[in-house]
């Protein structure tokens, strides 16, 4: 299958600061890419849909203005948690669409806030 | 999209097979049945997925019932590796449509 990478895949920072996780596709150009957040012991939740070159669609309840995100290219997306906070420690999954039906999912990000 | 039903876990033993059920009943005619897994601290990976007919690839087979509201994945034999927890998703295709999931189940494989 194709192959989707993240970095980084842990990130230990202090609250306040802000975050950036980048989202690569690395064999396959991807028009749309998506990020979700999972919290330990639970499933994948759906943060934000984005597409190449348009502003990202947010799922109810996630706060567009914290969690930024830009899709710059058809290889690249990046999810940035502004003013991090501990409750905002999770991991980070970000997914990428090559052509349709195939979805394929990055490692993930261990984001740890102090 | 359709919401699925999954037992919480289930287990079986290395070289087995494991049946793998999943509960679609309000799945819609244009919805595909979708079957990840994520094994622990990784991203979900692709296993197979299928709209009515019976597929099958390296890793598993996808057996839809004929009135669609059920299916069940099978891995032939199944090895430690296999344990996990794992995703059917009912979805449709195309620009718009993304992946939900739910809760899962945890397959563990014992030696």
């Amino acid at each position: 299958g194709a192959v989707v990478s993240q970095h980084p895949s842990r990130v230990i920072c202090k609250s306040g600061t802000s975050v950036k996780i980048e989202c690569r596709s690395l064999d396959f150009q991807a028009t749309t890419m998506f990020w979700y957040r999972q919290f330990p012991k639970q499933s994948l939740m759906l943060m934000a849909t984005s597409n190449e070159g348009s502003k990202a669609t947010y799922e109810q309840g996630v706060e567009k203005d914290k969690f930024l995100i830009n899709h710059a290219s058809l290889t690249l997306s990046t999810l940035t948690v502004t003013s991090a906070h501990p409750e905002d420690s999770s991991f980070y999954i970000c997914s990428a669409r090559e052509g349709t039906p195939y979805v394929y999912f990055g490692p993930g990000t261990r984001l740890t806030v102090l | 999209d359709a919401k699925t039903t999954q037992p919480p876990s289930m287990d079986c033993a290395e070289g087995r097979a494991a049946n793998l059920p999943c509960n679609h009943s309000t799945i819609s005619g244009n919805e595909y049945v979708y079957w990840y897994r994520q094994i622990h601290s990784q991203g979900p990976q692709y296993i197979i997925h299928g709209l009515k007919n019976n597929e099958t690839n390296e890793m598993a087979s996808l057996i839809i019932t004929e009135d669609r509201k059920s299916s069940t994945l099978i891995l032939p034999h199944a090895t430690l590796r296999d344990t996990a927890v794992y995703y059917c998703i009912v979805s449709v295709t195309g620009a718009n449509s993304k992946l939900t999931f739910g809760k899962g189940i945890t397959l563990s494989v014992r030696p």
